[in-house]
């Protein structure tokens, strides 16, 4: 099931930073959190994922809290093509472990 | 990035025929590969999770003998509806993972249609 919670929606102007939070407070020490963001009728693209430092890539940053319990995904310059649904996931790394998605962030970016 | 692909990418059939999905991971050896169902206007939803050489595991409440799936390389595996109801009509998407690899990559998906 999922273990994380999610605003339902947002807005962002292009141009503008678009910043995703996301809750994980029952998060354990060998989970990390990943982010993926499903464009409609659409698979999920991977975006970025850490365990504790923050993290970025040509896509975004990801800002985790010092206790681990929340994060924020971090896109630096919406266009118009960012929109999207965000889907925040905790998981072991290099296990089986499945991917369970929540109901995720539908991010909308404005003209 | 991995590239995974699904064939085909949409699909209409009658009730009570069955329809066969294939996911292909096109430039790497996924030795886990998972099946997703989402319905319009929801999240994803795990159905089974299949090991190349092994039988699947079907998550909570997915019907095993009407979702088969076959793992059968490294670099196909297959989902078989059987018996089709309009019910059924979804957005089925798949994902790959590598041995050792923490990401999943993930298909298009298709859109099957019962009617």
């Amino acid at each position: 099931d999922a273990k994380t919670t999610q605003p339902t929606s947002m807005d962002c102007a292009e141009g503008r930073a678009a910043n995703l939070p996301c809750n994980h407070s029952t998060i354990s020490g060998n989970e990390y959190v990943y982010w993926y963001r499903q464009i409609h009728s659409q698979g999920p693209q991977y975006i970025i994922h850490g365990l504790k430092n923050n993290e970025t890539n040509e896509m975004a940053s990801l800002i985790i809290t010092e206790d681990r319990k929340s994060s924020t995904l971090i896109l630096p310059h919406a266009t118009l093509r960012d929109t999207a649904v965000y889907y925040c996931i905790v998981r072991v790394e290099n296990t089986g472990n499945q991917f369970y998605f929540g109901t995720g962030t539908s991010l909308t970016v404005i003209p | 990035g991995a590239v995974v692909s699904q064939h085909p990418s949409w699909v209409i059939c009658k009730s009570g025929t069955s329809v066969k999905i294939e996911c292909r991971s096109l430039d790497f050896q996924a030795t886990t590969m998972f099946w997703y169902r989402q319905f319009p206007k929801q999240s994803l939803m795990l159905m089974a999770t299949s090991n190349e050489g092994s039988k699947a595991t079907y998550e909570q409440g997915v019907e095993k003998d009407k979702f088969l799936i076959n793992h059968a390389s490294l670099t196909l595996s297959t989902l078989t509806v059987t018996s089709a109801h309009p019910e059924d009509s979804s957005f089925y998407i798949c994902s790959a993972r590598s041995a050792g690899g923490g990401e999943q990559f993930f298909g298009p998906g298709t859109r099957l249609t019962v009617l």
